[in-house]
């Protein structure tokens, strides 16, 4: 069985400032899919970045990065230049591969994230 | 272009009671999976349908059964409810075989007192 901790329960971050959370995993997979979802108070969760396990270079989107170290089975995600609206609950997420053949996500306990003005 | 609905959004329901909760996928999706989301935990995975059958399932007891129509939409049934089924439960939608692409609706909070 796989499983996902996040060991910060709340964080928060100055506007504009760089904020890393943090996720480590345990799993006995070779091939899989770790991602980072966000869960505003609308309560709808909004994939922010995603990456495959077999992908050795770190997915970034945007203002959002990732530090994968497989070996290490850790998964953090950077948010540079923070913005109010990044305000929410973070979830780290496990899926074995292939996605989408009736597989199902590994969620995390969640770190919540507070920018402040 | 309609995201997923789940319906209702809030519901408050007595110990011992049965309750259904809906969800309608997004447009071109065949897949529905339900999550359940206790105050301040993350998700867990309850079951998923496809093509109308339960292809897998979560650690959760019988008492949680669904089912999945011809137009895919999907129910997420609880009998004999317990205040620790008080969540938010929240249905996934994705098209089999599609590659990513999971769509998430926003819930339907249940309160057992």
């Amino acid at each position: 069985a796989q499983t996902v901790t996040q060991s910060q329960p709340e964080m928060s971050v100055q506007e504009a400032e760089t904020v890393t959370l943090s996720c480590t995993y345990d799993t006995s997979e070779s091939n899989y899919y770790l991602f980072w979802y966000k869960q505003p108070p609308s309560r709808q969760m909004i994939l922010v970045i995603r990456q495959e396990a077999y992908k050795q270079q770190n997915a970034t989107e945007n203002r959002f990065s990732v530090n994968f170290q497989k070996a290490a089975k850790s998964f953090s995600l950077k948010i540079s230049d923070s913005q109010l609206g990044d305000t929410a609950m973070y979830f780290c997420a496990f899926m074995k591969a292939p996605v989408n053949y009736g597989q199902n996500f590994v969620f995390g306990p969640g770190t919540r994230l507070s920018v402040l003005p | 272009d309609a995201g997923v609905t789940q319906s209702p959004t809030h519901l408050i329901k007595t110990r011992g009671q049965q309750v259904t909760l809906r969800c309608s996928p997004k447009s071109g999706h065949d897949t529905v999976s339900w999550y359940q989301q206790a105050l301040g935990q993350g998700p867990q995975f309850i079951f998923q349908y496809y093509e109308e059958e339960e292809r897998q399932r979560g650690n959760f007891p019988d008492r949680f059964s669904g089912h999945q129509f011809p137009n895919y939409s999907s129910e997420l049934n609880v009998n004999a409810l317990l205040l620790g089924d008080s969540a938010l439960y929240l249905c996934a939608s994705s098209l089999m075989g599609g590659g990513y692409g999971y769509t998430f609706g926003s819930g339907t909070r249940l309160t057992v007192v």
